[in-house]
């Protein structure tokens, strides 16, 4: 099945910087989703994006699938964006697959 | 709110005994997707159901089982509970049984089950 992998693994920021998030896929994707999980475990959908690019606010994701890897960019980051990000994709079959996610501490 | 229920929200139980989870889709979502996240193996996919039929099996246990019922609402059933078990256990729904343009994913909320 299809690989993700994430990095980094590990993020602290202070509050209004700006960072960048990779996944890494091993094969052609037919969705993948970016998830911010809080800390009381709500696993909270930020984007469906197997290619493109969207932005919400101060959140935004581009997919380069011919490349096999996505970015999700942070700016001006708050404490409220402390939790893990998790790639998710789908290869040929429709359940998820995530990788091991990244996680973020943001501090004042 | 991603429109996903789970029931309940948390739970505490004794080795060796039986417990339900239940899950409710989106309106309109026929898929219903189980997972299961500790802290040592991340989030793994157990099953996957599409109109009451199971379509893809990952790496669930034999003492769990499943089932999609008519009304599409989906429970998960852990057996033989061991200390292991102890996980945030997810539910999630799609409108569609494969991938594809549109086939987003939703998560509930989760149901955390904790084995003494």
């Amino acid at each position: 099945g299809i690989q993700v992998e994430q990095s980094p693994p590990d993020l602290i920021l202070q509050e209004g910087a700006n960072s960048t998030l990779r996944c890494n896929f091993s094969d052609s994707v037919n969705n993948l989703q970016w998830f911010h999980q809080n800390p009381w475990g709500q696993l909270i959908n930020l984007f469906y994006i197997p290619s493109g690019t969207k932005q919400n606010g101060r959140l935004s994701a581009t997919t380069v699938a011919t490349e096999r890897y996505s970015l999700l960019y942070i700016s001006s980051s708050q404490t409220t964006d402390s939790g893990v990000y998790f790639c998710a994709a789908t290869g040929t079959a429709s359940k998820l697959t995530f990788g091991t996610g990244t996680r973020l501490q943001v501090t004042l | 709110d991603s429109g996903v229920t789970q029931t309940p929200k948390h739970l505490i139980t004794a080795t060796g005994q039986r417990v339900t989870l239940r899950c409710s889709p989106r309106s309109g979502d026929l898929s219903v997707y189980w997972y299961q996240q500790s802290l040592d193996q991340g989030l793994q996919f157990l099953i996957q159901y599409y109109n009451g039929e199971e379509r893809a099996k990952g790496n669930i246990l034999e003492r769990f089982s499943a089932q999609q019922f008519p009304d599409l609402h989906s429970e998960l059933n852990l057996s033989s509970l061991e200390l292991g078990d102890s996980a945030l256990y997810f539910c999630a729904s799609s409108v569609a049984t494969r991938a594809g343009p549109g086939n987003t994913i939703y998560f509930g909320e989760g149901s955390w089950l904790t084995v003494v």
